[in-house]
């Protein structure tokens, strides 16, 4: 079964450092998200894609964060620098079409701690 | 105040109870799912549904849209049902997914 791919699953950096996070979809999968859960809490949206094109970054930080999914397949999402409030869990999910009737299907997430 | 509140959000039940999750939500919806999220993070939808009930297994979800409310029900617990339960509404208004908060499960044996 197809399945949403991160990486890495885990990773532990020191603020004020870079930090980056892959994730590939399901295959032909044209909507991809990136969320961030903070422990205790449920996901908040950082960033939708459709194809290549970003539909909605209102909530991403965009002052320390990017992302991109420059061939519409793969994506990226960076942090510069990392803060101890980054701390937390980072989803990707994909969906064949940001539609009522698709389900978004969510990756393993990257755990990241912030020291 | 959350556009989407989960109740209780913690829960802990012996083994076979009969294990009821409830969800409110303010705005208007599309859409509303329940999720499973085991610890490690990897996130599974169990149910989308925009009316009405849909059974899988032990599983049953429910809604009702004009009290703005969901339930989740899960007959016959068993430990393995432990995990955060997580609902989920698709805003009519941009079509984005606002979650709850999650309510932690724990099935005792």
């Amino acid at each position: 079964e197809a399945e949403v791919a991160q990486s890495p699953r885990y990773k532990i950096t020191e603020k004020s450092q870079a930090v980056a996070f892959w994730c590939d979809p399901i295959s032909g999968h044209a909507t991809l998200y990136w969320y961030r859960q903070i422990l205790g809490q449920g996901p908040e949206l950082l960033v939708q894609f459709q194809d290549e094109s970003v539909v909605d970054d209102s909530q991403l930080p965009k002052d320390r964060f990017s992302a991109e999914r420059l061939k519409g397949v793969d994506s990226t999402l960076k942090i510069q620098p990392a803060e101890l409030g980054d701390s937390a869990m980072y989803l990707c999910a994909s969906s064949p079409r940001d539609r009522d009737s698709y389900e978004q299907y969510f990756g393993p997430g990257t755990r990241l701690t912030v020291t | 105040k959350n556009e989407v509140e989960q109740s209780p959000q913690n829960l802990t039940a012996q083994e076979g109870e009969f294990i009821t999750i409830n969800c409110s939500y303010s705005v208007g919806i599309s859409a509303l799912h329940w999720l499973q999220q085991h610890p490690g993070g990897g996130i599974v939808s169990l149910f989308m549904l925009s009316s009405g009930k849909k059974k899988h297994g032990r599983l049953i979800a429910t809604i009702n849209i004009q009290e703005k409310h969901s339930s989740l029900h899960i007959t016959a617990s068993h430990p393995r049902d432990s995990a955060v339960y997580i609902c989920a509404v698709r805003s009519s208004q941009g079509g984005k997914l606002i979650f709850g908060q999650g309510t932690e499960l724990s099935v005792k044996p």
